[in-house]
C-alpha cells in the first residue's frame, strides 16, 4: 500500500487564498517531501523536512510534520494561478532505500 | 546546463515490440530511477540503481529491464511482456539513494508511451 497518502485529492480555491494540503503515512520516516506537478510534466522538488523537524519555511510554504500522529501539512499562502498543479508528498523510511509517494492534491487556483 | 533528459518525448509502440526509453543527467548523481505514473495516480517505482553496475527491482518491476553501465544513464526498456505498458515514465535521480540527508529527487520532463 502507498507509504503517503494526500487528502483532499481535489482543491479548488481563488487566487489569494491559502491552500492547505495533507499527507498521511503508516511508518517510522527519515524524511518527507514535497513535490509539485504541472500537467504532463515531470516532479519539482520542492520542500523536504527531516523527522526531527517540526516546521519548515520556504517563501510562501510552510510545511509541517507531526512524527506522533505519522502526518504532514503543506501550506500555500496567498496562492496564484501559477501555482495550479498537483502535490505530492513522498517519504523516505527509517533504513529504507527507496522513497515513496502519494497518489498526489490536484490544486486549482481560480484568477 | 545541469540537470536530467530523458527522450523521446513522445513513443508510440506497436504489441509485441520492446522499446528503451533514455534517462541521461549531468548532475553527477549516484543514485537513478524510474517510475511510472498512470493517469490521476501518484508515482510507481519499477527500478532503482544507487550505483554504477547496480540496480534494484522497485515494485512494479515485471516486464522492465534496465542496465546502468556509466554513470549519467540508466535506460529503460520496456518489453513485450508488459501487458499494459500505456502510462508516463518519469526518470529521476539523486545525490545518493541511501538514507542521508540529500536525496531529494531530480525528475526529468518524462515520456509518454501509448501502445496502438
Amino acid at each position: 500500500s502507498q507509504q503517503g497518502e494526500e487528502d483532499p485529492q481535489a482543491l479548488s480555491i481563488q487566487e489569494g487564498e491559502n491552500a492547505t494540503m495533507n499527507c498521511s503515512y503508516k511508518t517510522s520516516i527519515n524524511n518527507l517531501q514535497w513535490y509539485r506537478q504541472n500537467s504532463g510534466r515531470g516532479l519539482v522538488h520542492l520542500i523536504l523536512i527531516r523527522s526531527n523537524e517540526r516546521e519548515k519555511h520556504s517563501g510562501r510554504l510552510r510545511v509541517t510534520l507531526d512524527t506522533s500522529k505519522k502526518s504532514s501539512s503543506l501550506l500555500i499562502t496567498a496562492s496564484r494561478a501559477a501555482d495550479t498543479a498537483s502535490y505530492f508528498c513522498a517519504t523516505f523510511r527509517t533504513g529504507g532505500f527507496k522513497t515513496i509517494f502519494g497518489a498526489g492534491t490536484r490544486l486549482f487556483v481560480k484568477a | 546546463d545541469g540537470g536530467i533528459t530523458q527522450s523521446p518525448k513522445y513513443l508510440f509502440r506497436k504489441e509485441g515490440q520492446n522499446v528503451t526509453l533514455s534517462c541521461e543527467q549531468n548532475l553527477n548523481h549516484d543514485a537513478m530511477y524510474w517510475y511510472r505514473q498512470d493517469p490521476g495516480q501518484g508515482l510507481r517505482l519499477i527500478y532503482y540503481s544507487q550505483i554504477v553496475n547496480d540496480f534494484q527491482k522497485g515494485d512494479i518491476a515485471e516486464g522492465y529491464s534496465v542496465s546502468r553501465e556509466k554513470k549519467e544513464s540508466f535506460p529503460l526498456t520496456v518489453t513485450s511482456a508488459q501487458k499494459n505498458p500505456t502510462a508516463f515514465y518519469l526518470c529521476a535521480s539523486s545525490v545518493t539513494g541511501l538514507a542521508g540527508t540529500y536525496n531529494e529527487q531530480f525528475f526529468g520532463p518524462g515520456t509518454r508511451l501509448t501502445v496502438l
